[in-house]
């Protein structure tokens, strides 16, 4: 079935240092939205990206939609404390179904 | 608070045995999503109800029932449990059939099987 790969697993920052992750789907999709998860708790809704070429900026959060609407990415500057947590995408496919990413796990480093 | 309510928050059982999770979705909202998420791992899809009715299906077991009341609250029925499905269940709801809404998650309930 219709995968969106989502690298890296974890990722490992010091406080202070930047993260990224990727998504990547086999298809076009319709939109993608990004979820954050933050330890012990539920997904969150962050954002959602219909454009293609989209960008959308939330404070030290940058969100991007390929030119081909096919993947994604967040990034985050100056990590902090409190951007501990999984970062989850999830594109709608054409059927307007959810295919969600794996999620990235970000850790910072004591 | 994503005015998602979620009971029971953990559920203690044995194998072989069934147990009922219960989800209300936010106030307006039609479709309501199944998802199991076990220990570090990401979110599979279980299954969509969109006004009373299953919209889509994913990954659910045939030990595994759902449905949604003419109220909107859903139940997701578990059935001849193993040790593998202890996991956090979550709920969501969503105002949309399909399309562009978002996903307003429960704060999950937590089963686990000995």
């Amino acid at each position: 079935g219709q995968q969106v790969m989502q690298i890296p697993q974890y990722q490992h920052v010091q406080e202070g240092e930047d993260f990224t992750t990727y998504c990547n789907s086999s298809t076009t999709l319709s939109n993608i939205q990004w979820y954050k998860q933050r330890p012990g708790g539920h997904p969150v809704f962050l954002i959602q990206l219909v454009k293609s070429g989209e960008v959308k900026k939330q404070k030290r959060l940058t969100f991007q939609f390929g030119e081909a609407k096919k993947n994604s990415s967040l990034h985050i500057t100056a990590t902090q404390t409190t951007d501990v947590g999984t970062y989850f995408c999830a594109g709608r496919d054409s059927n307007y179904q959810l295919i969600w990413g794996a999620g990235t796990k970000l850790i910072i480093k004591p | 608070d994503s005015g998602v309510t979620q009971t029971p928050k953990h559920l203690i059982t044995a194998t072989g045995q069934r147990v009922t999770l219960r989800c209300s979705p936010r106030s307006g909202d039609l479709s309501v999503y199944w998802y199991q998420q076990s220990l570090d791992q990401g979110l599979q899809f279980l299954i969509q109800y969109y006004n009373g009715e299953e919209r889509a299906k994913g990954n659910i077991l045939e030990r595994f029932s759902a449905q949604q009341f003419p109220d909107l609250h859903s139940e997701l029925n578990l059935s001849s449990l193993e040790l593998g499905d202890s996991a956090l269940y979550f709920c969501a709801s969503s105002v949309f059939r399909e399309g562009t809404g978002e996903l307003f998650f429960g704060e999950g309930s937590r089963l686990t099987v000995l």
